[in-house]
């Protein structure tokens, strides 16, 4: 069974560039996190959905990023415009709800810089 | 939330018992912990759970005391494979859905 996908692996931008971050989750799993990892540091969570509704979005900065998970599949993280400190990894993760699996399956991540 | 405390970094030889602690001081009752791995350039990989008893899986042993305030995670019989960042969760319930807080691990070496 595949993973977790997301692309692009790697991206370099400069600042007040737009950037957009692909994730395809695990067949069925319902539920869909997007995170934040600065270096040297633990994830931290920007978004969940519950398919396609997106029910914690409190710590995304939300002037300038905005996320959405059409038909609740696929979802697409967007930064615009990018600033220097927006350089981290962003990573997704889906389980199969929320409520009922105690395990999330973390995809490679997008590495990105911002110059 | 609760939070966990755990060393920076820790060494161990190829084919030694890796004992990683975490402190939890601040846990309720009815709070999970979770041990989460991150190997260089990968995302998180789940490795255990528990609330109360000591658990064990095909990767790792989890020992938690009986007050709750700290466990241990043993990987029984280390290899090089096992080199990552391994982070100790206290699982938050916010709005019945699980959050899962990282802090920021410790680095385990595992050295030949």
């Amino acid at each position: 069974e595949a993973g977790v996908v997301q692309s692009p692996r790697y991206k370099i931008i400069e600042k007040k560039q737009p950037v957009a971050f692909w994730c395809n989750p695990i067949s069925g799993h319902n539920t869909l996190y997007w995170y934040r990892q600065n270096l040297g540091q633990g994830p931290e969570l920007l978004i969940r959905y519950e398919n396609e509704e997106a029910v914690d979005d409190s710590q995304l900065p939300k002037d300038r990023f905005s996320a959405e998970r059409l038909k609740g599949v696929d979802s697409t993280l967007k930064i615009q415009p990018a600033e220097l400190g927006d350089s981290a990894v962003y990573l997704c993760a889906s389980s199969p709800g929320a409520a009922l699996s105690y395990e999330q399956y973390f995809g490679p991540g997008t590495r990105l810089t911002v110059t | 939330d609760a939070k966990t405390t755990q060393p920076t970094s820790m060494d161990c030889a190829e084919g030694r018992a890796a004992n990683l602690p975490c402190n939890h001081s601040t846990i309720s009752g009815n709070e999970y912990v979770y041990w989460y791995r991150q190997i260089h350039s990968q995302g998180p990989q789940y490795i255990i759970h528990g609330l109360k008893n000591n658990e064990t899986n095909e990767m790792a042993s989890l020992i938690i005391t009986e007050d709750r305030k700290s466990s241990t995670l043993i990987l029984p019989h280390a290899t090089l494979r096992d080199t990552a960042v391994y982070y100790c969760i206290v699982r938050v319930l916010i709005q019945g859905a699980q959050k899962l807080v990282f802090g920021q691990g410790t680095r385990l070496t595992i050295n030949p």
